[in-house]
């Protein structure tokens, strides 16, 4: 069985550029959902994805925008990046209709932006 | 506003002995707990989980303990293990939603 992965492990960006960061879910997931991880803090709900539409989203402006693919991959797009966009970007896959809301944890994308 | 808390930022305790991590929430809507433990470099691994309808459930040497009139939820390790050591987060998911709500972290040392 296959974890979560994501990709890149780490990135660099200027203030005002764009990124995309990928993620692959656990063999047999169907949903992803994104978090933002700043430093010392609890990882934040951004959105999640469910047969390939957005299935709820949390306090995020719309420039955190995403995507799911037919094979259950998943993007997290950030346009008009800004300082307080560095942290740890974290996708989690679970599967509808099993074990109420378990998500299981890639390793993190880290985002600088200066 | 802080719906999930973690009140401890750091614990400390003797290896074989009993670590006890706390948790207090605000919202009764959420219906689903659950524990994550997280090493540098890595993403949360999940622990254990309850449900609202039950006030405790154990795995192995993790037990949670779910008070809803409290608002309160703890994680019990025993015996502790050095390699316990990690950031504990508790999480909570309101009822019919797909979201996690997380505390901020309980930094656990295990000494030998």
């Amino acid at each position: 069985e296959t974890g979560v992965t994501q990709s890149p492990t780490h990135l660099i960006k200027t203030r005002g550029q764009q990124v995309t960061l990928r993620c692959s879910s656990q063999s047999g997931h169907n949903t992803v959902s994104w978090y933002q991880q700043a430093l010392g803090q609890g990882p934040q709900f951004i959105f999640q994805y469910y047969r390939e539409e957005e299935n709820g989203r949390g306090n995020f402006p719309p420039r955190f925008s995403g995507l799911q693919f037919p094979n259950y991959s998943s993007e997290l797009n950030v346009n008009a990046l800004e300082l307080d966009d560095s942290a740890l970007y974290l996708c989690a896959s679970s599967q509808v209709g099993s074990v109420r809301d378990t998500q299981y944890f890639g390793p993190g994308t880290r985002l600088t932006v200066l | 506003d802080q719906q999930v808390k973690q009140n401890s930022p750091s614990l400390s305790v003797q290896e074989g002995r009993i670590s006890i991590l706390n948790c207090d929430y605000t919202n009764s809507m959420f219906d689903y707990f659950l524990w994550y433990k997280k090493y540098p470099a890595e993403g949360p691994t999940f622990l254990i989980s309850i449900s609202s309808i039950k006030d405790k459930n154990e795995d192995g040497r993790f037990t949670v303990f779910l008070n809803k009139s409290a608002k309160h939820l703890s994680l019990h390790i025993v015996p502790s293990q050095p390699g316990d050591s990690a950031v504990y987060f508790c999480a909570a998911s309101p009822l019919n939603t797909g979201k996690l709500i997380f505390g901020q972290g309980t930094t656990l040392q295990v000494k030998p």
